[in-house]
């Protein structure tokens, strides 16, 4: 099972509002993958790193969304200025070299 | 385009009997293919639960099998008799070989499993 630490499980934000979680990836693990599922269960992808590096990253992402892995800290996902679309559950994973994803169990967010 | 179809659901049946979960897959763009099946059980994160990386192999995890069919785009997952703790929701993706870097995502299949 996936050691892949996300918090918080859930989140309520206004809109307008910031909303941050946070991920611990696997040990040992250095790439780590944002994703957004939204309600109807699509997956989108946000923004990978290696180490503290960005690998890609969409263009939603570079707007209003901003992220980082720093060393010896949780990597994070902060949306600057929530909007009511941005409700999904956001999963973090981890891998080894690119290779096989593991995921947390993600962060529920909710913005009214 | 890149894209994965699978069975839609939700799709319930009983316990002991057998369950294929269709899973079809374009990868125009994608030089090497590899296929996974993830799963989701309730209240639980996202568990990889079997892939393949090779044409024509067959992967296995937890009594299921999947296999890799390059000539049809498929891969479906069986099992031959299935238990009420496979109720979760499956999901078929798509990654690159080398670079999984963005996986390409069914919609996810949800199974009910009565006893």
């Amino acid at each position: 099972n996936s050691k892949v630490i996300q918090t918080p499980r859930y989140l309520v934000k206004g809109q307008g509002q910031k909303a941050k979680m946070r991920c611990i990836p696997e040990k040992g693990h250095p790439v780590v993958f944002w994703y957004q599922q939204n309600k109807n269960n699509e997956f989108k992808f946000l923004i990978n790193f290696q180490n503290q590096e960005v690998l890609q990253q969409i263009d939603m992402t570079e707007k209003r969304f901003s992220a980082e892995c720093p060393s010896n800290s949780p990597c994070s996902l902060e949306i600057q200025s929530s909007e009511a679309g941005d409700s999904a559950l956001y999963l973090c994973a981890s891998s080894l070299n690119q290779d096989t994803q593991y995921f947390g169990p993600g962060t529920r967010l909710l913005v009214l | 385009g890149d894209s994965v179809t699978q069975t839609e659901g939700p799709v319930t049946v009983s316990e002991s009997e057998s369950l294929i979960i269709n899973c079809t897959y374009s990868a125009t763009s994608i030089a090497y293919p590899n296929l996974f099946w993830y799963v989701r059980y309730p209240g639980e994160g996202l568990q990889l639960l079997l892939k393949v990386i090779t044409a024509g192999q067959k992967g296995s995890s937890r009594g299921f099998e999947a296999t890799y069919n390059k000539e049809t785009t498929s891969f479906h997952l069986q099992k031959a008799s299935v238990q009420e703790s496979d109720s979760a929701v499956y999901y078929c993706a798509l990654g690159d070989l080398g670079d999984n870097s963005k996986l390409i995502w069914g919609l996810g299949t949800s199974l009910v499993v009565n006893p």
